[in-house]
């Protein structure tokens, strides 16, 4: 069974660092690529950014270029997504999504982690 | 504001049928395929429609999708009251060289 398991809420003051993981089980986690999805409080979903295990390949859409980093530890099948610095406005739910289709246009992500929320709040 | 467009809401009695549109532009849906999600409330979505049509192992087949041009159809047939939820499309977008979504439709069993 495929899963992916993310870790629990945080509430962070602003200007806080914060890392937030997502591990994946029942496949070969290598060779799937692991993307990350914003949502904003009664707000639809938002693509940010995407890896590729086997080689931390990593893609970003513009707006989170440089706001996030993307990571991964292949020996715990874990992909990561960190902030240097926290604001106000990153308080959302973030999920994982496996990449299930063999290219990414007309792709899309079929195995969805829980979702982690992130309460920024001085 | 999202890129792809969708009504905010829907709605519709036991046993009807119920579609929602998603409309894009050629540099998305125009271009390749659309795929769709179900987000039950408090939940994370799962992937309900994929390459327009395709349902994953475990949809029913009340679910079915189409897309005409820079549109993208979702329809409910039969509708039932744990079909309440919101429904997201995606496309991938190559303005963006990246995916996008719809704003999501709420759909309300009445």
């Amino acid at each position: 069974e495929v899963r992916l398991v993310q870790s629990g809420a945080e509430v962070r003051r602003p200007g806080e660092s914060l890392k937030i993981s997502c591990k994946g089980s029942g496949y070969n986690f290598d060779a799937y690529w692991i993307g990350w999805v914003r949502q904003m409080p009664g707000k639809g979903l938002e693509w940010m950014g995407i890896i590729y295990p086997d080689n931390s390949d990593t893609r970003y859409r513009p707006s989170f270029r440089g706001q996030v980093v993307i990571s991964v530890d292949r020996s715990v099948t874990t992909a990561y997504m960190q902030w240097s610095s926290l604001e106000a406005s990153d308080t959302a739910i973030y999920y994982c999504a496996r990449f299930g289709a063999p290219s990414f246009r007309g792709g899309y992500f079929d195995f969805w982690g829980q979702g982690t929320l992130v309460t920024v709040s001085s | 504001q999202s890129v792809l467009t969708q009504p905010p809401s829907a709605s519709g009695t036991p046993g009807q049928r119920v579609t929602i549109s998603c409309f894009g532009s050629s540099s998305n849906i125009g271009s390749t395929d659309v795929n769709w999600y179900q987000q039950l409330p408090g939940t994370a979505p799962k992937l309900l429609i994929y390459s327009n049509s395709l349902r994953p192992s475990g949809v029913p087949d009340r679910f079915s999708g189409s897309k005409s041009g820079t549109s993208g159809f979702l329809v409910i047939s039969g509708l039932q009251s744990e079909d309440e939820a919101d429904y997201s499309c995606t496309a991938w977008d190559d303005s963006l060289d990246g995916w996008v979504f719809g704003g999501g439709t709420k759909l309300t069993v009445l």
